[in-house]
C-alpha cells in the first residue's frame, strides 16, 4: 500500500465548477501537507501548505485536513481553464534532519469552456 | 528574485554512461532536495544536502550522488545510466528548517 493515495482521473468540469481533489494518507505521522499544481512539462508550482486540521483558504483555493481520517482535500472554487493542471498532494514530518516530502501520483484536472 | 534555477533543461544518454545535473537555489535558501518525477507518478525523494552535507536520503541506489557547494547550489550525479532513469528530474530548495519546498522546471532525462 502506497503512503499516500490520490485518484489519477482525469477529472473534467465545466468552467465555473467547484472542484474537490482529495488524498489520503497512512502514515499517522504526516505533520504537514501541502498542495502543488504541475503544468504540463513544468516543474510543481506550490500554493497552499497547512499544518493543522481545518481549513485555510487563499483566493479560490481552500485547502482542508482530517488528521483523524488521514484525508486532505483541496477545493477550487469558480474553476478557470487556466487551472487545468495536474495538482499533486504532498506531506512530510517534522524533523530536524530535513524535510522529506512524499507525494500522491497527482489528479489530472481539465477545465472547459 | 530569481527562483529555483536547473540546468540542463533537456539531456539525451546513452545507457551506462554518468550524468550532472545542476540546480542553484531561491535566494535566501541554503537547502536542496532533490527529486525523480516518473512520466504519471508524484515525485519520488532522491536526497537533500544541507550545510554541503547529504542530510536525509531515499531509496535510490548509490548509483546517484550529490553535492553542494558552499554557494548552496548542487548537483546531482548518477552513473552507470539505465533506461529506466528516464525521467523529470526536480530541484526543491527550501530555507533551513521551514518546511515550504519550491521547485524548479526540472531536467527532463532520456537514457536511450
Amino acid at each position: 500500500q502506497k503512503e499516500v493515495e490520490q485518484d489519477p482521473g482525469p477529472l473534467s468540469v465545466p468552467e465555473g465548477a467547484i472542484v474537490s481533489l482529495n488524498c489520503t494518507y497512512s502514515n499517522s505521522a504526516f505533520q504537514y501537507f501541502m498542495w502543488y499544481r504541475q503544468y504540463s512539462r513544468k516543474g510543481p508550482e506550490l500554493l497552499m501548505y497547512t499544518y493543522s486540521s481545518g481549513n485555510k483558504e487563499d483566493g479560490r483555493f481552500t485547502a482542508q485536513v482530517d488528521k483523524s481520517s488521514k484525508y486532505i482535500s483541496l477545493f477550487i472554487r469558480d474553476s478557470q481553464p487556466s487551472d487545468s493542471a495536474t495538482y499533486l498532494c504532498a506531506m512530510g514530518v517534522f524533523t530536524g534532519g530535513g524535510n522529506k516530502l512524499t507525494f500522491g501520483t497527482g489528479t489530472q484536472l481539465k477545465v472547459e469552456l | 528574485d530569481a527562483g529555483v534555477t536547473q540546468s540542463p533543461t533537456h539531456l539525451i544518454k546513452t545507457r551506462g554512461q554518468q550524468v550532472t545535473l545542476r540546480c542553484s537555489p531561491k535566494s535566501g535558501h541554503d537547502t536542496v532536495s532533490w527529486y525523480q518525477q516518473a512520466l504519471g507518478q508524484g515525485p519520488q525523494f532522491i536526497f537533500q544536502y544541507y550545510e554541503e552535507e547529504e542530510r536525509q536520503r531515499g531509496n535510490f541506489p548509490d548509483r546517484f550522488s550529490g553535492h553542494q557547494f558552499p554557494n548552496y547550489s548542487s548537483e546531482l550525479n548518477v552513473n552507470a545510466l539505465l533506461l529506466g532513469d528516464s525521467a523529470l528530474y526536480l530541484c526543491a530548495s527550501s530555507s533551513g528548517r521551514n518546511t515550504e519546498a519550491f521547485f524548479g522546471q526540472g531536467t527532463r532525462l532520456t537514457v536511450v
